[in-house]
């Protein structure tokens, strides 16, 4: 299947700072990519869908300016989480899709973000 | 509203047995199916993918569709301990990669040894 590559997998930051992660795709083309929160024990819950070149769409009750998503490129997407505080502490995943047809839209995912803020 | 539904688990099943997990859907329109399995602290795994009604085979899994009843199933034979997970039903309305897959809350497996 198609490989998606997130960065990095663990980070740690303090209250009031921003964390950065990173969505590549790397043998593929995505022109959507979408970012999910999962917190323990629950299921993943999609936070936003990002489209190349254009505004990211996101879900109801997820803030638009405290989750920044930048989708600059067709194998590049970002999750900028500002200002994090402890309650955003969670599992963060990306996936993608080839998206070309029928038996390609199965979703691909990263290997996951697990953000701590303290 | 999408809904997928799973009972959320833990399901138990001796080693060697056939595990069977359940997932429903609300959306009619919905075209694709899939089964992620998602082990603690990683992200989920495509384990099948299924579109038409009926079976479909892959090793030691099954995947079953019935739309007309919008329902869809995965069996897993011959259970390993190594099968403990859980397992995640989704399901997309479209044929396209552009829209989201709605995922359920998942069946937690155990495979006892």
């Amino acid at each position: 299947g198609a490989v998606v590559s997130q960065h990095p997998s663990r980070v740690i930051c303090k209250s009031g700072t921003s964390v950065k992660i990173e969505c590549r795709s790397l043998d593929f083309q995505a022109t959507t990519m979408f970012w999910y929160r999962q917190f323990p024990k629950q299921s993943l819950m999609l936070m936003a869908t990002s489209n190349e070149g254009s505004k990211a769409t996101y879900e109801q009750g997820v803030e638009k300016d405290k989750f920044l998503i930048n989708h600059a490129s067709l194998t590049l997407s970002t999750l900028t989480v500002t200002s994090a505080h402890p309650e955003d502490s969670s599992f963060y995943i990306c996936s993608a899709s080839t998206g070309r047809g029928l038996k390609d839209t199965e979703a691909f995912f990263g290997q996951g973000t697990r953000l701590t803020v303290v | 509203q999408k809904e997928v539904e799973q009972n959320s688990g833990p399901l138990s099943v001796p080693e060697g047995a056939i595990a069977s997990l359940n997932c429903t859907y609300s959306d009619r329109g919905s075209q694709s199916f899939f089964w992620y399995r998602q082990y603690s602290g990683k992200s989920p795994e495509l384990i099948m993918f299924i579109y038409s009604n009926g079976d479909k085979e892959d090793g030691r899994f099954t995947a079953q569709l019935n739309k007309a009843s919008q329902y869809v199933s995965l069996l897993i034979r011959d259970s390993q301990p190594s099968d403990s997970a859980t397992y995640l039903c989704a399901v997309n309305t479209f044929y396209s990669g552009n829209t989201p897959l709605v995922f359920g809350k998942g069946t937690r497996l155990s495979v006892i040894a």
